[in-house]
């Protein structure tokens, strides 16, 4: 099956660095990934799409000053999250999707911990 | 706008119990309906996915419905076991937000199965 993989798996960082969050489709090629985030107790919250090549969309209410995404070849997409603060502390969890497909595949998510 | 809707928020059954998940969503005109499995602290497990010509799918003990008029899915559990213990996400796909097949989350069932 499809296999997606992000790294770090947690990390923690000071309030005002910023951390990148690697995802990665081991098996195919994903020419769109998308980046969620989700808050304790909270479902995921869709924050940007990333198709190859192009710049990401983002969803309204989603900085994408703060929150940088590459996606620069079919098999990884980053997250930057840039000058973080304690808010920003979640768990983030990245998909990819197949050319013409529509099945999402998750990766295993990283948790940020912004002190 | 599309809201997807998960109730129970949280249940607990005993061991051997067969079990019904349901999921809401407001709008019908959808891709597909998939349901995951996330364990605490990790990322999604893909359970099964519906596309919305289909009325139902079925893997093991897991069968899931979708009643696209009437905005509805079900996932019956059979004979539920102590691993099956996690929180189920129900997820719509469509044309939501930035691109074609974003995914639109409910909150979750938390599931406890006691043996």
């Amino acid at each position: 099956g499809a296999v997606v993989s992000q790294h770090p798996s947690w990390v923690i960082c000071k309030s005002g660095t910023s951390v990148k969050i690697e995802c990665r489709s081991l098996d195919f090629q994903a020419t769109t990934m998308f980046w969620y985030r989700q808050f304790p107790k909270q479902s995921l919250m869709l924050m940007a799409t990333s198709n190859e090549g192009s710049k990401a969309t983002y969803e309204q209410g989603v900085e994408k000053d703060k929150f940088l995404i590459n996606h620069a070849s079919l098999t990884l997409s980053t997250l930057t999250v840039t000058s973080a603060h304690p808010e920003d502390s979640s768990f983030y969890i990245c998909s990819a999707r197949e050319p013409y497909g529509y099945e999402q595949y998750f990766g295993p998510g990283t948790r940020l911990t912004v002190t | 706008k599309q809201e997807v809707t998960q109730i129970p928020a949280a249940l607990s059954v005993p061991e051997g119990e067969n079990l019904v998940l349901n999921c809401s969503f407001t709008d019908s005109a959808i891709y597909n309906l998939q349901w995951f499995r996330q364990d605490p602290g990790k990322g999604l497990t893909s359970l099964l996915l519906i596309q919305s010509s289909q009325r139902e799918q079925t893997s093991g003990r897991l069968n899931a419905s979708l009643d696209k008029s009437s905005g509805r899915s079900t996932l019956y559990i059979a004979a539920s076991q102590p691993g099956d213990s996690a929180t189920y996400l129900c997820a719509v796909g469509g044309n939501y937000g930035g691109s074609q097949g974003n995914l639109i989350f409910g909150k979750g069932t938390k599931l406890s199965v006691k043996p």
